[in-house]
């Protein structure tokens, strides 16, 4: 069975630092990419960035670029979302997510999420 | 970046009712258009694909047209568990964007 597995809830404190995973199995991982999606309490969704782990290429939604970083360990199948400084702006819930096909598209495989809430 | 504006924000309907959502791109995306269904609590799930195809296990009542700007999702019977939140998005170029969602409440 192809999912993605993402780490569980963090609550930070504005400042702090945070690595938050998505796991895939059940596929290639290094032939597909695997976006990350937020969504703040009540609101829409955000596509925030996209990793192809077999070369590590990396896009960012303008709106995040600079504000976190994208990476992936091809050895064990795991991408990262992570936050240098945490502001309470950033608690929400975060997936990730595949698309269909090696070539991108739509987001058939998604994690669970993981909840990030920051607060002082 | 290309922007995707989803009408209406909000509708109401009643079980066994047609509804339709529409979704515009500020550009041409081709067919690169996705549909996705939201429960609360729940990831998101893709209902279609290519602007016009029905992901595996999707129901039929489910259907999509559309490509360049203008695109429609069309749930031809609601049911019960229709009732959730829509959101388009385009696949045609990075960065990916999403429709802001329309929410399907039930009359």
């Amino acid at each position: 069975e192809v999912q993605l597995v993402q780490s569980g809830a963090e609550v930070k404190k504005p400042g702090e630092s945070l690595k938050i995973s998505c796991k895939g199995s059940g596929y290639s991982f290094t032939s597909y990419w695997i976006g990350w999606v937020r969504q703040m309490p009540g609101k829409g969704l955000e596509w925030m960035g996209i990793i192809y782990p077999g070369d590590s290429d990396t896009r960012y939604s303008p709106s995040f670029q600079g504000q976190v970083t994208i990476s992936a360990d091809k050895s064990i199948s795991t991408a990262y979302l992570q936050w240098s400084s945490l502001k309470a702006s950033d608690t929400a819930m975060y997936y990730c997510a595949r698309p269909r096909g090696p070539f991108g598209g739509a987001f058939d495989i998604w994690g669970q999420g993981t909840m990030v809430t920051v607060s002082s | 970046d290309i922007q995707m504006t989803q009408s209406p924000s909000s509708v109401s309907a009643s079980v066994g009712d047609r509804v339709t959502i529409t979704c515009r791109a500020s550009q041409g995306i081709s067919s690169w258009l996705a549909w996705y269904q939201q429960k609360p609590g729940k990831a998101p799930k893709l209902l279609i694909y290519a602007a016009s195809s029905l992901q595996s296990g999707v129901p039929s009542r489910f259907s999509g047209s559309g490509s360049g700007t203008d695109f429609t999702l069309t749930i031809s019977s609601l049911q019960p568990e229709d009732f959730a939140t829509y959101y388009c998005q385009q696949a045609n170029s990075f960065p990916l964007t999403f429709g802001q969602g329309t929410r399907l409440e039930i009359k």
